[in-house]
């Protein structure tokens, strides 16, 4: 089966500082992994996708995330967070017949 | 153009009575998606079309769940006989590809449908 693990369900980092959000995968065939991005009362919005291409992947905002298949993991990084960043945070991996797997989500906090 | 609307936004319904979302995909896109995502948690998949030809029921979770899309543009879910457990966001993604393409194709989410069952 097909699987997607959030560590951390809340994650605080201070304004400029590094964000890390953590996300692993388990999947039987080589995976296509998305994160996507929630704002309150809002629909899930595309940051990144990876798709085999390259492994370290640029997405909107400043995002990025490296895929690393020795460590089935997806993280997702920007070097300086901004207050407008705050919202929850779903790694997704899309499995047979193209419907999302996510994960259980990472809301972050930004601090001024 | 216009993204994936959802309507009603919001939905409360006493327990037993029945209720039906809509879903307006991006205009052209083939594939369409339902999930469900519980407060705090996830979405998970419901059901998706390819066009008019439901391809997957296999995350409804009941019979009471019952999704169409007749022309293969609006989609609606509706379900029977609502329960408490049914209250969660209901959330429709569109894609342009057909399933089972390239597999890299982006799904683009509405504002989904906040349903309170009382």
């Amino acid at each position: 089966a097909q699987s997607v693990t959030q560590l951390g369900s809340h994650v605080s980092v201070s304004e400029g500082a590094l964000v890390l959000l953590r996300c692993n995968y388990s999947s039987s065939v080589p995976p296509y992994l998305f994160w996507y991005v929630q704002y309150p009362n809002q629909g899930l919005q595309l940051l990144l996708k990876y798709t085999s291409a390259a492994t370290l992947v640029k997405g909107i905002n400043g995002f990025e995330a490296e895929f690393k298949k020795s460590e089935t993991s997806f993280h997702l990084t920007k070097p300086s967070a901004h207050m407008s960043d705050a919202a929850e945070y779903f790694c997704a991996l899309k499995s047979s017949g193209d419907k999302l797997t996510f994960g259980t989500g990472t809301r972050l906090a930004v601090r001024p | 153009g216009a993204g994936v609307s959802q309507s009603p936004r919001y939905k409360v319904a006493k327990r037993g009575q029945d209720v039906a979302l809509r879903c307006d995909p991006i205009s052209g896109h083939v594939s369409l998606f339902w999930y469900q995502q519980a407060l705090g948690q996830g979405p998970e998949f419901l059901t998706y079309f390819q066009n008019e030809a439901q391809l997957d029921k296999s995350g409804l979770p009941s019979d009471r769940f019952f999704a169409e899309r007749p022309e293969g543009s609006v989609s609606t879910l509706k379900i029977q006989r609502t329960q408490q457990e049914d209250s969660a966001v209901y959330l429709c993604a569109s894609s342009l590809a057909v399933v089972g393409g390239s597999g890299t194709d982006t799904q683009y989410f509405g504002p989904g449908t906040r349903l309170t069952v009382l």
